[in-house]
């Protein structure tokens, strides 16, 4: 079966300090992964997609980054931390090059929660 | 732009009743529903979908509905145990391949059901 990994769980960081959170997906082959960021009392945002190893989309121009260095590992970055960078982070992926409409249902992780400050 | 909207922020219901929650949307060219649970400081984890072709869908105690005419859709949750208790997400997929799978999710409804 398919697990997905976010890690750390939660942290702490000053403001411009850099940040680095990875993904990895365990049980599948070239998924299409996701980053998406819960600001408090807010719905889900996408930041980055991608369909494969080094490819990359943004969604909102912001301070982070991603970057896809192995097929089922995907990672967000920031070089400074601002204090709006705050929030729950969410991997996920989906079989969206598969068959069937299980290709349109995205897997979470269990999420980081970074705290800003 | 929000696309997607679920305009009830919050939602209490007893124990054994209908839980009803709805979601707008206005992109008529999402082809692809789903709903979405999530429990605080925990990943969503997918609950139930429905493609546009369909108006209807049931899995056990859940139930979503889809009328495109209106663009609203609305997940039946019968009977509301406590354990439901949750934040609620509905997401719509755009159709053709350069949707690359990706969601636009509404804001969510707290769902709160009491014993």
């Amino acid at each position: 079966s398919q697990t997905i990994h976010q890690w750390p769980a939660t942290l702490v960081q000053p403001v411009g300090s850099p940040l680095s959170l990875e993904c990895t997906v365990e049980g599948t082959s070239n998924p299409n992964l996701y980053w998406y960021r819960q600001a408090a009392g807010r719905g889900l945002q996408l930041l980055f997609y991608s369909v494969g190893i080094g490819q990359i989309s943004s969604e909102v121009p912001q301070n982070l980054s991603a970057s896809r260095p192995q097929d089922r590992q995907f990672i967000l970055s920031s070089k400074k931390l601002l204090l709006s960078d705050s929030g729950f982070y969410l991997c996920a992926w989906t079989k969206w090059k598969g068959q069937g409409a299980t290709k349109n249902i995205q897997y979470f992780g269990a999420g980081t929660r970074l705290s800003v400050l | 732009d929000q696309q997607v909207k679920q305009n009830s922020p919050s939602l209490s219901v007893q124990e054994g009743r209908i839980s009803i929650l709805n979601c707008d949307y206005t992109n008529s060219m999402f082809d692809y529903f789903l709903w979405y649970k999530k429990y605080p400081a925990e990943g969503p984890t997918f609950l139930i979908s429905i493609s546009s072709i369909k108006d209807k869908n049931e899995d056990g105690r859940f139930t979503v509905f889809l009328n495109k005419s209106a663009k609203h859709l609305s997940l039946h949750i019968v009977p509301s145990q406590p354990g439901d208790s949750a934040v609620y997400f509905c997401a719509a997929k755009g159709a053709g391949g350069t949707s690359y799978g990706k969601l636009t999710f509404g804001q969510g409804t707290i769902l709160t059901v009491h014993p």
